[in-house]
C-alpha cells in the first residue's frame, strides 16, 4: 500500500519565522489533506490538495502528484500555530486514508 | 450545522468492561470511519462504513465492533476492552471516495483509557 512520509518531524521556530513541511508519498494519489493537530487533540482541516496550490490567510499548500509530494507553507509563524501537522492520503484503496508520522511544530514568542 | 459529532468525549474503563462510541454526522455523508491515534502516530483505520447497513475492516479491526444502522449514525464497539485499547478515537465522514474524491470531516475525538 501506500506510504507516507513527512519532514522534518521536530520544528522549533522563533514566532514571525515562515516554515516548510513536506509530504512524500510513495504511489500515485486520489486525495491528499493536510490537518493541523492542536495541543487539545482536535483535528483542524487545512487543505484538501490532490493537486495544485491552495491558500487560505498564511498557510498555503502545493501538491506535485507527479513527483509525489506536497509541501504546506507557513508564513509569519504565531504561536497558536504549534501542534503537529499531518497529510494523509488516499490511494487505490479508495477508503483508507493514509497518515504520516506528523511534524510537531513549536513557535516560541 | 454540528459536522460531526463523537460522544462522549473521555471515558476510563476496566479491563474486560464493554462500551459503545457513537459518532453521528449531519452532512448526509455516505461514508464514515472509525481511526484510532496512538501517541506520537497518526490516525489508523478500524472500521468503515460505505452506506447504511454495509460495515468493512481497516488496518486494525481485531477488539472492535461496528454498525451504521441509521446513514448519520456509526457505532463503534468494544466487547472486553484491554489495556492496549486506550488511545484516542476519531470518527470521520465523507460524502464519496473514489475518482472524485472529496475530503474526510473529522470529529474531536473519545479520549478512552483501559485500566
Amino acid at each position: 500500500g501506500i506510504q507516507v512520509e513527512q519532514s522534518p518531524p521536530d520544528l522549533i521556530l522563533q514566532e514571525g519565522a515562515n516554515s516548510t513541511l513536506r509530504c512524500n508519498f510513495s504511489d500515485s494519489v486520489n486525495n491528499l489533506q493536510w490537518f493541523h493537530q492542536n495541543p487539545w487533540g482536535q483535528l483542524i482541516n487545512l487543505f484538501y490538495i490532490p493537486s495544485g496550490t491552495k491558500q487560505n490567510g498564511r498557510l498555503s499548500a502545493t501538491t506535485v502528484a507527479t513527483e509525489r509530494y506536497s509541501l504546506l507553507y507557513i508564513s509569519s509563524s504565531q504561536t497558536t500555530d504549534s501542534g503537529v501537522y499531518f497529510c494523509a492520503a488516499l490511494g487505490d484503496s479508495n477508503y483508507q486514508l493514509i497518515w504520516g508520522a506528523g511534524t510537531k511544530l513549536i513557535i516560541k514568542p | 450545522n454540528a459536522g460531526v459529532t463523537q460522544t462522549p468525549k473521555f471515558r476510563v474503563l476496566k479491563t474486560g468492561q464493554s462500551m459503545t462510541l457513537l459518532c453521528a454526522q449531519d452532512m448526509n455523508h455516505e461514508y464514515m470511519y472509525w481511526y484510532r491515534q496512538d501517541p506520537g502516530m497518526g490516525l489508523r483505520l478500524i472500521h468503515y462504513s460505505v452506506g447504511e447497513g454495509t460495515t468493512a475492516k481497516g488496518e486494525v479491526p481485531d477488539g472492535y465492533n461496528v454498525s451504521r444502522l441509521k446513514k448519520q449514525n456509526f457505532l463503534l464497539g468494544l466487547e472486553s476492552a484491554a489495556p492496549s485499547q486506550t488511545s484516542v478515537y476519531f470518527c470521520a465522514s465523507s460524502p464519496l471516495t473514489g475518482r472524485s474524491n472529496q475530503p474526510q470531516h473529522f470529529g474531536d475525538g473519545t479520549r478512552l483509557s483501559i485500566l
